[in-house]
């Protein structure tokens, strides 16, 4: 079946431009997380949402990170005025069951560039 | 706080040689740990987890990986290495106090030559 998938694959944006990447989960997975990976670094995670309940923003690095998810499937992460240091690749991932004990099937990533 | 550490950034490795790439974790209670592979361009994919129960897990493409609470090391292993195994890879483990958060390491690029 149809797994995660991303848009753009690839984003070059100048600095202070907005940006939206977007997340398309696999049908029926009802927990979504974006993470943020730099260069030789690990993933960072950034926000989780499960079904309608709040979502768990606690890795968002700035208020210029925002996310939301529509009628609990496709969500989009936006980035408000770029920097230079928000060059990374963007992950989302998916998972069937919330939480702790099942794995998450990630996305291939939206590649951001800042210049 | 958790935490994963991956303390090689490679490792090579012969084909047909038995292959480690390490894992040590930080947690106070019990941990529940993951490895993933994420091969060029494509994203990453589960490979294993250990949540309770046997120490040794085996999970996919022949990996396996061992839970060592003595060492708080969770190694990933494979026998026999393949060329096709060369791919970065990510050990994780969830937070104890929000079980929506996963911290995962800083990746061992594994390289597997013929």
């Amino acid at each position: 079946g149809a797994g995660v998938s991303q848009s753009p694959s690839n984003k070059v944006t100048e600095k202070g431009k907005d940006v939206e990447l977007r997340c398309d989960p696999i049908s029926g997975h009802t927990a979504l997380y974006w993470y943020r990976q730099s260069l030789g670094q690990g993933l960072e995670f950034l926000i989780y949402f499960q079904g309608n309940s709040a979502p768990d923003k606690s890795g968002l690095p700035s208020d210029r990170f925002s996310a939301e998810r529509t009628g609990g499937s496709v969500s989009t992460l936006t980035i408000q005025r770029t920097q230079q240091e928000d060059s990374a690749v963007y992950l989302c991932a998916s998972s069937l069951v919330p939480g702790t004990s099942y794995e998450q099937y990630f996305g291939p990533g939206t590649r951001l560039t800042v210049t | 706080a958790q935490s994963v550490a991956q303390p090689e950034d490679q490792v090579n490795v012969a084909e047909g040689n038995p292959l480690t790439v390490k894992c040590t974790y930080s947690v106070s209670g019990n941990p529940y740990l993951f490895w993933y592979v994420q091969y060029p361009n494509r994203g990453l994919q589960f490979l294993l987890k250990y949540i309770t129960g046997d120490n040794l897990v085996k999970g996919s493409y022949g990996f396996e990986a061992e839970f060592n609470k003595s060492q708080t090391s969770f190694h990933l292993k494979k026998p026999s290495a393949l060329v096709s195994d060369s791919a970065l890879y990510f050990c994780a483990v969830r937070d104890e106090d929000n079980f929506n958060k996963f911290y995962f390491g800083s990746g061992t690029k594994l390289n597997v030559k013929p």
